[in-house]
Protein backbone atom coordinates (compact mmCIF):
# COMPACT_ATOMS: atom_id res chain seq x y z
CA UNK A 1 0.00 0.00 0.00
CA UNK A 2 1.44 3.19 -1.01
CA UNK A 3 2.25 5.19 2.57
CA UNK A 4 -0.45 8.03 2.78
CA UNK A 5 -2.20 9.18 5.78
CA UNK A 6 -4.61 11.95 7.04
CA UNK A 7 -5.01 13.62 9.94
CA UNK A 8 -7.60 14.11 12.10
CA UNK A 9 -9.48 11.14 10.66
CA UNK A 10 -12.58 12.06 12.35
CA UNK A 11 -13.24 16.08 13.21
CA UNK A 12 -16.77 17.75 14.45
CA UNK A 13 -16.96 21.46 14.45
CA UNK A 14 -18.80 24.43 14.50
CA UNK A 15 -19.97 26.74 11.65
CA UNK A 16 -17.80 30.00 11.21
CA UNK A 17 -14.42 28.06 12.54
CA UNK A 18 -11.15 27.45 10.51
CA UNK A 19 -10.68 23.77 9.83
CA UNK A 20 -6.99 22.01 8.15
CA UNK A 21 -6.65 18.70 6.80
CA UNK A 22 -3.64 17.09 6.36
CA UNK A 23 -1.95 14.68 3.94
CA UNK A 24 1.12 13.40 4.47
CA UNK A 25 2.85 10.62 2.01
CA UNK A 26 6.45 8.84 1.60
CA UNK A 27 6.18 7.68 -1.42
CA UNK A 28 7.96 11.28 -2.71
CA UNK A 29 5.29 11.58 -5.36
CA UNK A 30 4.89 14.77 -7.23
CA UNK A 31 1.48 14.87 -7.46
CA UNK A 32 -1.43 15.40 -4.60
CA UNK A 33 -4.75 15.80 -4.90
CA UNK A 34 -7.91 16.34 -2.12
CA UNK A 35 -11.08 15.14 -2.97
CA UNK A 36 -14.90 15.14 -1.35
CA UNK A 37 -17.06 11.97 -1.32
CA UNK A 38 -21.22 13.19 -0.58
CA UNK A 39 -24.21 10.27 -1.57
CA UNK A 40 -25.48 10.63 -4.88
CA UNK A 41 -22.19 13.09 -5.83
CA UNK A 42 -18.99 10.62 -6.22
CA UNK A 43 -15.36 11.59 -5.71
CA UNK A 44 -14.92 15.64 -6.82
CA UNK A 45 -11.88 16.94 -7.19
CA UNK A 46 -11.72 20.31 -4.49
CA UNK A 47 -7.78 21.05 -5.53
CA UNK A 48 -4.59 19.34 -6.52
CA UNK A 49 -0.82 20.15 -6.56
CA UNK A 50 1.66 19.97 -9.03
CA UNK A 51 4.61 20.28 -6.93
CA UNK A 52 6.13 22.33 -4.35
CA UNK A 53 4.33 25.67 -4.20
CA UNK A 54 2.15 24.56 -7.08
CA UNK A 55 -1.23 24.20 -6.89
CA UNK A 56 -4.68 24.67 -8.82
CA UNK A 57 -8.12 24.58 -8.74
CA UNK A 58 -10.14 21.76 -8.89
CA UNK A 59 -14.37 20.96 -9.69
CA UNK A 60 -15.78 21.90 -6.34
CA UNK A 61 -13.21 24.65 -4.96
CA UNK A 62 -15.29 27.28 -3.46
CA UNK A 63 -14.56 27.93 -0.03
CA UNK A 64 -11.25 26.16 0.22
CA UNK A 65 -7.80 26.51 0.05
CA UNK A 66 -4.51 24.36 -0.21
CA UNK A 67 -0.91 24.48 0.49
CA UNK A 68 2.49 22.92 -0.33
CA UNK A 69 5.63 23.71 1.31
CA UNK A 70 6.88 20.19 0.83
CA UNK A 71 6.38 17.27 -1.22
CA UNK A 72 5.14 14.98 1.30
CA UNK A 73 2.37 17.03 3.04
CA UNK A 74 -0.39 18.91 1.21
CA UNK A 75 -2.84 20.62 3.33
CA UNK A 76 -6.67 22.13 2.84
CA UNK A 77 -7.93 24.86 4.80
CA UNK A 78 -11.88 25.33 4.89
CA UNK A 79 -11.21 29.47 6.34
CA UNK A 80 -15.11 29.27 7.57
CA UNK A 81 -16.36 26.01 8.01
CA UNK A 82 -20.32 25.37 6.54
CA UNK A 83 -22.77 22.82 7.10
CA UNK A 84 -22.58 22.40 3.26
CA UNK A 85 -18.64 21.10 3.82
CA UNK A 86 -19.96 18.02 5.79
CA UNK A 87 -18.35 14.72 3.82
CA UNK A 88 -15.65 12.61 3.95
CA UNK A 89 -12.45 14.27 2.23
CA UNK A 90 -9.97 11.81 0.59
CA UNK A 91 -6.44 13.00 -0.58
CA UNK A 92 -4.82 10.80 -3.02
CA UNK A 93 -1.18 10.91 -4.60
CA UNK A 94 -0.25 10.24 -8.10
CA UNK A 95 3.64 10.03 -9.56
CA UNK A 96 4.79 10.13 -12.90
CA UNK A 97 6.67 8.06 -15.19
CA UNK A 98 5.45 5.10 -17.71
CA UNK A 99 1.87 4.44 -16.72
CA UNK A 100 2.05 5.37 -13.33
CA UNK A 101 -1.19 7.32 -14.05
CA UNK A 102 -3.10 5.62 -11.02
CA UNK A 103 -4.08 7.57 -7.86
CA UNK A 104 -3.39 6.23 -4.56
CA UNK A 105 -5.54 6.92 -1.96
CA UNK A 106 -5.49 8.03 2.10
CA UNK A 107 -7.70 6.26 4.59
CA UNK A 108 -9.90 9.43 4.63
CA UNK A 109 -11.31 12.28 7.15
CA UNK A 110 -14.88 12.56 8.17
CA UNK A 111 -15.58 16.04 9.15
CA UNK A 112 -18.86 17.00 10.60
CA UNK A 113 -19.84 20.43 10.58
CA UNK A 114 -22.77 21.57 12.88
CA UNK B 1 -16.91 18.87 -20.25
CA UNK B 2 -16.80 15.49 -18.47
CA UNK B 3 -20.29 12.74 -18.15
CA UNK B 4 -19.44 9.28 -16.52
CA UNK B 5 -22.42 7.41 -16.26
CA UNK B 6 -22.72 3.83 -14.60
CA UNK B 7 -25.54 1.93 -12.91
CA UNK B 8 -26.33 3.28 -9.01
CA UNK B 9 -26.63 -0.15 -7.93
CA UNK B 10 -26.53 -3.85 -8.76
CA UNK B 11 -27.40 -7.49 -6.81
CA UNK B 12 -25.99 -10.81 -7.83
CA UNK B 13 -25.14 -14.05 -6.38
CA UNK B 14 -22.36 -15.63 -4.50
CA UNK B 15 -20.26 -17.64 -7.17
CA UNK B 16 -22.24 -15.99 -10.37
CA UNK B 17 -20.78 -13.40 -12.96
CA UNK B 18 -21.48 -9.65 -12.74
CA UNK B 19 -20.50 -7.00 -15.62
CA UNK B 20 -20.82 -3.43 -14.47
CA UNK B 21 -21.04 -0.92 -17.15
CA UNK B 22 -19.73 2.75 -17.79
CA UNK B 23 -20.11 5.17 -20.36
CA UNK B 24 -18.41 8.05 -20.72
CA UNK B 25 -18.53 11.62 -22.60
CA UNK B 26 -15.24 13.88 -22.05
CA UNK B 27 -13.50 16.86 -23.90
CA UNK B 28 -10.48 14.53 -23.83
CA UNK B 29 -9.86 10.99 -23.36
CA UNK B 30 -6.70 8.51 -22.70
CA UNK B 31 -7.25 5.90 -20.22
CA UNK B 32 -10.27 4.41 -18.19
CA UNK B 33 -9.79 3.60 -14.28
CA UNK B 34 -11.94 1.24 -12.15
CA UNK B 35 -11.53 1.33 -8.62
CA UNK B 36 -13.18 -0.76 -5.89
CA UNK B 37 -14.58 1.01 -2.53
CA UNK B 38 -15.51 -0.96 0.45
CA UNK B 39 -17.79 1.50 2.43
CA UNK B 40 -16.38 3.55 4.89
CA UNK B 41 -13.08 2.61 3.42
CA UNK B 42 -10.62 4.43 0.82
CA UNK B 43 -11.09 3.57 -3.16
CA UNK B 44 -7.99 1.02 -4.14
CA UNK B 45 -6.78 0.77 -7.68
CA UNK B 46 -8.39 -2.37 -9.83
CA UNK B 47 -7.78 -1.73 -13.52
CA UNK B 48 -6.67 0.92 -16.17
CA UNK B 49 -7.33 0.57 -20.05
CA UNK B 50 -5.74 3.01 -22.49
CA UNK B 51 -6.14 0.21 -25.28
CA UNK B 52 -9.95 -1.12 -26.75
CA UNK B 53 -10.14 -4.63 -25.39
CA UNK B 54 -9.96 -7.07 -22.49
CA UNK B 55 -7.53 -6.41 -19.35
CA UNK B 56 -7.83 -9.75 -17.03
CA UNK B 57 -6.03 -9.96 -13.81
CA UNK B 58 -7.52 -13.09 -11.90
CA UNK B 59 -11.18 -12.91 -11.14
CA UNK B 60 -11.38 -9.59 -12.54
CA UNK B 61 -11.37 -7.95 -16.06
CA UNK B 62 -11.91 -4.46 -17.51
CA UNK B 63 -12.94 -3.66 -21.07
CA UNK B 64 -12.55 -0.77 -22.99
CA UNK B 65 -14.24 0.88 -26.00
CA UNK B 66 -12.56 3.95 -27.31
CA UNK B 67 -14.65 4.55 -30.33
CA UNK B 68 -18.27 3.36 -28.04
CA UNK B 69 -17.26 5.65 -25.16
CA UNK B 70 -18.01 2.13 -22.94
CA UNK B 71 -16.19 0.16 -20.44
CA UNK B 72 -17.28 -2.26 -18.38
CA UNK B 73 -15.70 -4.29 -15.56
CA UNK B 74 -16.29 -7.85 -15.12
CA UNK B 75 -15.98 -9.97 -11.76
CA UNK B 76 -16.38 -14.00 -12.21
CA UNK B 77 -17.15 -15.87 -9.12
CA UNK B 78 -18.61 -13.55 -6.85
CA UNK B 79 -17.50 -13.81 -3.62
CA UNK B 80 -19.21 -12.13 -0.24
CA UNK B 81 -16.17 -9.81 0.00
CA UNK B 82 -17.05 -8.27 -3.82
CA UNK B 83 -19.58 -6.33 -1.96
CA UNK B 84 -18.43 -3.04 -2.36
CA UNK B 85 -18.98 0.29 -4.27
CA UNK B 86 -17.22 0.32 -8.06
CA UNK B 87 -16.12 3.45 -9.23
CA UNK B 88 -14.88 4.06 -13.02
CA UNK B 89 -12.71 6.99 -13.98
CA UNK B 90 -11.72 8.79 -16.95
CA UNK B 91 -8.25 10.48 -17.17
CA UNK B 92 -8.17 12.94 -20.04
CA UNK B 93 -4.57 13.06 -20.78
CA UNK B 94 -4.65 17.01 -19.40
CA UNK B 95 -1.37 17.59 -17.50
CA UNK B 96 -1.81 16.74 -13.30
CA UNK B 97 -3.62 13.08 -14.06
CA UNK B 98 -6.18 14.35 -12.95
CA UNK B 99 -9.35 11.84 -12.89
CA UNK B 100 -12.96 12.24 -13.32
CA UNK B 101 -15.04 9.69 -11.09
CA UNK B 102 -18.55 8.46 -11.86
CA UNK B 103 -21.03 8.08 -8.72
CA UNK B 104 -19.92 4.67 -8.39
CA UNK B 105 -21.91 1.47 -8.53
CA UNK B 106 -22.85 -0.20 -5.48
CA UNK B 107 -22.63 -4.03 -5.61
CA UNK B 108 -24.48 -6.43 -3.24
CA UNK B 109 -23.68 -10.01 -3.52
CA UNK B 110 -25.98 -12.00 -1.91
CA UNK B 111 -26.00 -15.82 -0.76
Amino acid sequence: DAGITQSPRHKVTETGTPVTLRCHQTENHRYMYWYRQDPGHGLRLIHYSYGVKDTDKGEVSDGYSVSRSKTEDFLLTLESATSSQTSVYFCAISGEGTGSYEQYFGPGTRLTVT
Amino acid sequence: GQNIDQPTEMTATEGAIVQINCTYQTSGFNGLFWYQQHAGEAPTFLSYNVLDGLEEKGRFSSFLSRSKGYSYLLLKELQMKDSASYLCAAYSGAGSYQLTFGKGTKLSVIP
